[in-house]
């Protein structure tokens, strides 16, 4: 069974500030890497992910994640923040032969101005 | 495209009573949907996962008479919480599988906030 750890519980930031957040996860397999934003009161949304190819992901709202196969890493960053990025932010896996998500503990962003 | 509505958003019912909560995929057929719980400020455990026309697979722990679900149709899944009481109050989420065949992903529902009193 694979496991997602997310070291960071809450992490405060100021705007336009850069915001790292960990994620490492455990598998014996090929596993596929997710990134969600769940802002209050609401379901989750995709932020990026990684399927295959090249390490470095990026969405369209300036987050990246990069593949560490080496590490087990998944971590998502952001150079400059804004007061909108504050929300619970998961990072998921699944395997690749599989079909269920599983999620870290997920991460709180707290953007101050 | 690839959207899941949940409804309703919040429920307040009364300890022993049942609550159903639905999920709708708007312009594409699910096969498969999940549904997941949410603890405040805590992550999400998957409940068990639905494919349509058959019974849902609970997860461990999961009290299957309890947390009913029902995925008659290629676009709707239920889940009915039956006999509620105030621990069962919490977030309750959906997803759909969208996409076939390994690169498929997820799509989630906005959630619904049980309150049992």
């Amino acid at each position: 069974a694979q496991s997602v750890t997310q070291l960071d519980s809450q992490v405060p930031v100021f705007e336009e500030a850069p915001v790292e957040l960990r994620c490492n996860y455990s598998s014996s397999v090929s596993v596929y890497l997710f990134w969600y934003v769940q802002y209050p009161n609401q379901g989750l949304q995709l932020l990026l992910k990684y399927l295959s190819g090249s390490t470095l992901v990026e969405s369209i709202n300036g987050f990246e994640a990069e593949f560490n196969k080496s590490q087990t890493s998944f971590h998502l960053r952001k150079p400059s923040v804004h007061i909108s990025d504050t929300a619970e932010y998961f990072c998921a896996v699944r395997r690749a032969a599989g079909n269920k998500l599983t999620f870290g503990g997920g991460t709180r962003v707290l953007v101050k101005p | 495209g690839a959207v899941v509505s949940q409804h309703p958003s919040r429920v307040i019912c009364k300890s022993g009573t049942s609550v159903k909560i639905e999920c709708r995929s708007l312009d594409f057929q699910a096969t498969t949907m999940f549904w997941y719980r949410q603890f405040p400020k805590k992550s999400l455990m998957l409940m068990a996962t639905s494919n349509e026309g058959s019974k849902a697979t609970y997860e461990q722990g999961v009290e299957k008479d309890k947390f009913l679900i029902n995925h008659a149709s290629l676009t709707l899944s239920t889940l009915t919480v039956t006999s509620a009481h105030p621990e069962d109050s919490s977030f309750y989420i959906c997803s759909a599988r969208v996409g076939d065949k390994g690169y498929y992903g997820y799509t989630f529902g906005s959630g619904t906030r049980l309150t049992v009193v």
